[in-house]
């Protein structure tokens, strides 16, 4: 079954810093895959989704995502964090009965 | 143009009360999906409804859960009875069309605690 692993639970960053977050999924074929952040008080946002294609893929307030098919990976980044990036980050793969499986998040926290 | 909406945002219940969550989804959006996330585990699919029929409940846990999309409007989602296990929050989300390449619009949350 398609599923994603971000094995990193918490990150705490320094704001200006720069950032990573880490996702690995499990899909035999080309996956559709997303990442959503929730900031607190927050639902779920989209920050960018990959279908196919270049394999960098930009999204909103800054962040991109890179996939890479040797390494299962969809890791996020951002080049400078700012102290309202702290949130919940996660890593969703599109399943093939319409619904998103997703990682169990990361929390980042962003010192000043 | 709203979101998706939830109602209500919080809720806190004893053991054996019903709760009903309700979520309006983003106006013509025939897909609407409701998604739990238990403390500390992954966000979890309930089930997703194609206007108002039932598209797939895969994800219910039991009989105690009960989702209705009255119209293919609106959808509620009941708990009846409530156990301990069933805190957490519950996510509605909405999309116009299904598959892969369709962005799932999420709610707030609703976040239920039961004692």
């Amino acid at each position: 079954a398609q599923s994603v692993t971000q094995p990193d639970i918490h990150i705490t960053v320094s704001e200006g810093a720069s950032l990573e977050l880490r996702c690995n999924y499990s899909y035999g074929a080309t996956p559709y895959l997303f990442w959503y952040v929730q900031s607190p008080g927050q639902g779920l946002q989209l920050l960018l989704k990959y279908f196919s294609g270049d394999t960098l893929v930009q999204g909103i307030k800054g962040f991109e995502a890179e996939f890479k098919r040797s390494q299962s990976s969809f890791n996020l980044r951002k080049p400078s964090v700012h102290w309202s990036d702290a949130a919940e980050y996660f890593c969703a793969v599109y399943t093939n009965d319409y619904k998103l499986s997703f990682g169990a998040g990361t929390t980042v926290t962003v010192r000043a | 143009e709203a979101g998706v909406t939830q109602f209500p945002s919080h809720s806190v219940i004893e053991k054996g009360q019903t709760v009903t969550l309700r979520c309006d989804p983003i106006s013509g959006h025939d897909n609407l999906y409701w998604y739990r996330r238990v403390m500390g585990k992954e966000i979890k699919f309930l089930l997703h409804f194609v206007k108002e029929s039932k598209q797939d409940e895969s994800g219910m846990p039991n009989n105690r859960f009960l989702a209705e999309r009255t119209g293919g409007t609106y959808s509620t989602l009941k708990v009846q009875p409530a156990e301990l296990e069933d805190s957490g929050v519950y996510f509605c989300a909405s999309s116009q069309d299904a598959g892969g390449r369709e962005t799932q619009y999420f709610g707030p949350g609703t976040r239920l605690l039961v004692l």
